[in-house]
């Protein structure tokens, strides 16, 4: 079964430093697809990021970046020069590319602090 | 603005009642999930449809019930509400097949309170 590990319940960080949020995963499926997604006090949830199970390089989208290591079962999004536009909860996501569900972790709730 | 629009945005209501949200995916997408999230927890799996035919089943519960109709809208009706059924109700829905990331495109949600 799909299981998403956040152990981060709660993250400070520091106004224009970089912040690290941990994800690991469980799965026995090679193909899969791993997600971050935002959600600000207003309640949506934004997309950030994709990492497919089969990509040779880690993706990155403006400041956000992931770290991939997929021995380590590991999908860490790292976020450079942090605004204070980014606190916000952060939920990883897996999903197989033949399967159906969906999978969110806990969630790390990231403050940034001016 | 995500595409997937959820009907109503907020819901007030009391216990035992019966309460019907309603979810539009974005054009052209084919799949859409629906999650719980209470205050201050994870987003709960609860069902997903796929081109009318229900796809997966996460935990629903059996007071809870849903469909998608031929013009790809949902619905999520929970019947027999309780104080807990009180959430953020997401409706996601997504473009599936190959050469997709398959990402989920959320609504803005439903919230409900049961008082």
């Amino acid at each position: 079964a799909q299981k998403i590990t956040q152990t981060q319940p709660g993250m400070f960080v520091q106004e224009k430093e970089a912040v690290t949020l941990d994800c690991t995963y469980d799965t026995s499926d090679p193909s899969y697809g791993l997600f971050w997604y935002k959600q600000p006090s207003s309640g949506e949830m934004i997309f950030l990021i994709y990492q497919g199970s089969y990509d040779q390089q880690n993706a990155t989208e403006g400041r956000y970046s992931l770290n991939f290591q997929k021995a380590r079962k590991s999908a860490n999004l790292v976020i450079s020069a942090s605004q204070l536009g980014d606190s916000a909860m952060y939920f990883c996501a897996m999903k197989h590319n033949y399967g159906q569900n969906f999978v969110f972790g806990p969630g790390t709730r990231l403050s940034v602090l001016p | 603005d995500s595409g997937v629009t959820q009907t109503p945005k907020h819901l007030i209501t009391a216990t035992g009642q019966r309460v019907t949200l309603r979810c539009s995916p974005r054009s052209g997408d084919l799949s859409v999930y629906w999650y719980q999230q209470s205050l201050d927890q994870g987003l709960q799996f609860l069902i997903q449809y796929y081109n009318g035919e229900e796809r997966a089943k996460g935990n629903i519960l059996e007071r809870f019930s849903a469909q998608q109709f031929p013009d790809l809208h949902s619905e999520l009706n929970l019947s027999s509400l309780e104080l807990g059924d009180s959430a953020l109700y997401f409706c996601a829905s997504s473009l599936e097949g190959q050469g997709n990331t398959g990402e989920l495109f959320f609504g803005e949600g439903s919230r409900l309170t049961v008082l």
